[in-house]
C-alpha cells in the first residue's frame, strides 16, 4: 500500500523557474525522505526531514513538513534540466523489519 | 563504496524459462529489498531481507523467489513468468533497524515477458 500521495503527478516548468511538489502522508513517522529517479533508473536518496523539523535546507532543495497536516513540499530551485526526473516521497514503516514505502510521484520536466 | 550493483540490466525472457536476477551491495548493510515497478508508477515492495532471513513477503507469486545466500547478495529467482510481470526490478539495501536511514538502490533490471 501507499503511504504517500504527490500532487501534482506531472509538472512542466522552464529553466531557471522553481518547482515544487507537495505529499501527503496518512499515518505518523518519524521521518519523510525524498528520492529522484530518472527516466527507467534506480532512485536516489535526496533528503530525509525528521519530525521534529519544520524546514531543510541542500543546495537547491527546501523541504518542508507539517506533521499536524501530514504533508511535505519538496521545492527545487533555479531549475535546471537535469533536474528532469520523477520525485517520490517515501517513509519507513514497520518495526524492527522495516519498509521503505512511496507515494505515487510527481514527474517534473523541465523544458530549457 | 556506496553502490548497490544489479546485473542484468536488461532481461528477456520467454514464460516457460527460469531466470535470475542478482543484486550485490559492500556498505555492510543487513537489510535488502526487492521492489517490482510499472511504468508511470511508484515502487513497490515484494521482499525484505533482514540478516539474511526473509522478514517480509508481500503477498507476491510463488513465480518469484527470493533467495539471500550471503550479507551481500541478494537473489531473484524467476519461474513461469507472466507478460503483466513485465516490469523494472529494483534491489536496494539499508542499515538494518534503523529508520532514519536512506536506502541505496540499485540501477535495476528491465524485464520483459514474451
Amino acid at each position: 500500500s501507499q503511504q504517500g500521495e504527490e500532487d501534482p503527478q506531472a509538472l512542466s516548468i522552464q529553466e531557471g523557474e522553481n518547482a515544487t511538489m507537495n505529499c501527503s502522508y496518512k499515518t505518523s513517522i518519524n521521518n519523510l525522505q525524498w528520492y529522484r529517479q530518472n527516466s527507467g533508473r534506480g532512485l536516489v536518496h535526496l533528503i530525509l526531514i525528521r519530525s521534529n523539523e519544520r524546514e531543510k535546507h541542500s543546495g537547491r532543495l527546501r523541504v518542508t513538513l507539517d506533521t499536524s497536516k501530514k504533508s511535505s513540499s519538496l521545492l527545487i530551485t533555479a531549475s535546471r534540466a537535469a533536474d528532469t526526473a520523477s520525485y517520490f516521497c517515501a517513509t519507513w514503516s514497520g518495526a524492527g523489519s522495516y519498509q521503505l514505502t512511496f507515494g505515487k510521484g510527481t514527474k517534473l520536466s523541465v523544458i530549457p | 563504496d556506496t553502490e548497490v550493483t544489479q546485473t542484468p540490466k536488461h532481461l528477456v525472457m520467454g514464460m516457460t524459462n527460469k531466470k535470475s536476477l542478482k543484486c550485490e551491495q559492500h556498505m555492510g548493510h543487513r537489510a535488502m529489498y526487492w521492489y517490482k515497478q510499472k511504468a508511470k508508477k511508484p515502487p513497490e515492495l515484494m521482499f525484505v531481507y533482514s540478516y539474511e532471513k526473509l522478514s517480509i513477503n508481500e503477498s507476491v507469486p510463488s513465480r518469484f523467489s527470493p533467495e539471500c545466500p550471503n550479507s551481500s547478495l541478494l537473489n531473484l529467482h524467476l519461474h513461469a513468468l507472466q507478460p503483466e510481470d513485465s516490469a523494472l526490478y529494483l534491489c536496494a539495501s539499508s542499515q538494518e533497524d534503523r529508520d532514519d536511514t536512506e536506502a541505496f538502490f540499485g540501477q535495476g533490471t528491465r524485464l520483459t515477458v514474451v
